[in-house]
């Protein structure tokens, strides 16, 4: 069983949809990084969080730690938002990648 | 703030080759941890740096070796290239638990 799994993993949405992607783990974190990834390579870190939720403009994640399970929305969602969303919580100084959402958000 | 810079961007090399990538971390940074990405992979931990030493490796051979120096800047070395080594490599820097990507540098072993 992998240590961290992410669903779904491919969403397509229209334009304006909210979206949420989910992401579960099995290991002992001390915190957990949502990161965007664009076609082309580049890695945005877009939050870490260890508690609670955290929302950066149209983005929301939350982590509820007792659960093991953490998730990722956005709001109005947007054709720039298409990436790939990866989970990735810490485990000791390392990331544990899930195999990450792409996401489509049609015009 | 520059963030995290790499080099260079593109690189070819042929089997056998050696090859060394450089990572500059973000303004305030002491840490640089280093990842391959194949294809249509999602990042693999390489190892992670710190006070110039590595202080944690995941599952590469030892041809793939580090530095890091005293600015924080680091380097990857990779020995012997096999065509398996293509792929996109990442540099993140970090303070805390928070880590900061590079654009990466893309290697074609061929």
């Amino acid at each position: 069983k992998n240590e961290v799994e992410q669903s779904p993993q491919n969403l397509t949405a229209q334009e304006g949809e909210f979206i949420t992607i989910n992401c579960s783990y099995s290991v002992g974190i001390s915190a957990l990084h949502w990161l965007q990834q664009h076609p082309g390579g580049g890695i945005v870190s877009l939050f870490m969080l260890s508690s609670g939720k955290k929302k950066h403009g149209r983005l929301i994640a939350t982590i509820n730690i007792q659960e093991k399970h953490s998730s990722l929305h956005i709001t109005a969602s947007h054709p720039r938002d298409s990436a790939v969303y990866i989970c990735a919580p810490t485990k000791g100084y390392q990331l544990i990648w899930g195999a990450g959402t792409k996401l489509i958000i049609k015009p | 703030d520059a963030g995290v810079t790499q080099s260079p961007t593109h690189l070819i090399k042929t089997r056998g080759q050696q090859v060394t990538l450089r990572c500059s971390p973000k303004s305030g940074h002491d840490t640089v941890s280093w990842y391959q990405q194949a294809l249509g992979q999602g990042p693999q931990f390489i190892f992670q740096y710190y006070e110039e030493e590595e202080r944690q490796r995941g599952n590469f051979p030892d041809r793939f070796s580090g530095h890091q120096f005293p600015n924080y800047s680091s380097e990857l070395n990779v020995n012997a290239l096999l065509l398996g080594d293509s792929a996109l490599y990442l540099c993140a820097s970090s303070q805390t638990n928070e880590q900061f990507f590079g654009p990466g540098t893309r290697l074609t072993v061929l």
